[in-house]
């Protein structure tokens, strides 16, 4: 099956610090990666919608500035989180869809804590 | 714009025992539907999916989920749980039509929990 890493899995960064998560594809080419936030005991919130090559989609609500996405390439997206606060901690999850598929790989996530 | 609704925050269930995990859906568009379950501290993985044909599905570890169109209904069941079925399920859909990049909408997850 297709599968998706990112690392770090876990990260402790101090307030005010930036912090840059990396999602890869390791078996197929990902023409869309998505980015997730997950509060604890919560559902998946869609953060951004990324196509390689473009400019990421980001949902209402999101702060494009605060979180940079970057999908240079067809196996590797990015999430940086900026001068991050407490309130940014949270269970960051990437996923990725090949082209002309519908479905989905989920990455294992990444545990963000900023102090 | 779509909605997923799971009925049910938490299930606590007996080892043995079946479960029925609901979900509904709203939508103004055909679409695929899927269950994902997350164990603690980790991404979600794929039980099964509904993209067309038999409104039986089957999936991984001995779980089946069965669409039902008019009633918008999208329920997961297994006849026996174990112990290690203990984990967050997510119920979720997607358009048919790709122009969203097939993004997926959550429900807001049920627990369920196997007790000895």
């Amino acid at each position: 099956g297709a599968v998706v890493s990112q690392h770090p899995s876990r990260v402790i960064c101090k307030s005010g610090t930036s912090v840059k998560i990396e999602c890869r594809s390791l078996d197929f080419q990902a023409t869309t990666m998505f980015w997730y936030r997950q509060f604890p005991k919560q559902s998946l919130m869609l953060m951004a919608t990324s196509n390689e090559g473009s400019k990421a989609t980001y949902e209402q609500g999101v702060e494009k500035d605060k979180f940079l996405i970057n999908h240079a390439s067809l196996t590797l997206s990015t999430l940086t989180v900026t001068s991050a606060h407490p309130e940014d901690s949270s269970f960051y999850i990437c996923s990725a869809r090949g082209g002309g598929s519908y479905e989905q790989f989920f990455g294992p996530g990444t545990r963000l804590t900023v102090l | 714009a779509q909605s997923v609704t799971q009925l049910d925050s938490q299930v606590p269930v007996f080892e043995e025992a079946p479960v029925e995990l609901r979900c509904n859906y709203s939508s103004s568009v055909s679409v695929y539907l899927f269950w994902y379950v997350q164990y603690p501290n980790q991404g979600l993985q794929l039980l099964l999916k509904y993209l067309s044909g038999s409104t039986l599905v089957k999936g991984i570890n001995g779980f089946e989920a069965e669409f039902n169109k008019s009633q918008t209904s999208f329920h997961l069941r297994k006849p026996s749980v174990h112990i290690s079925d203990t984990a967050e399920y997510f119920c979720a859909v997607s358009d048919r039509g790709g122009g969203s990049n097939y993004k997926l909408t959550f429900g807001k997850g049920t627990l369920l929990t196997v007790n000895p």
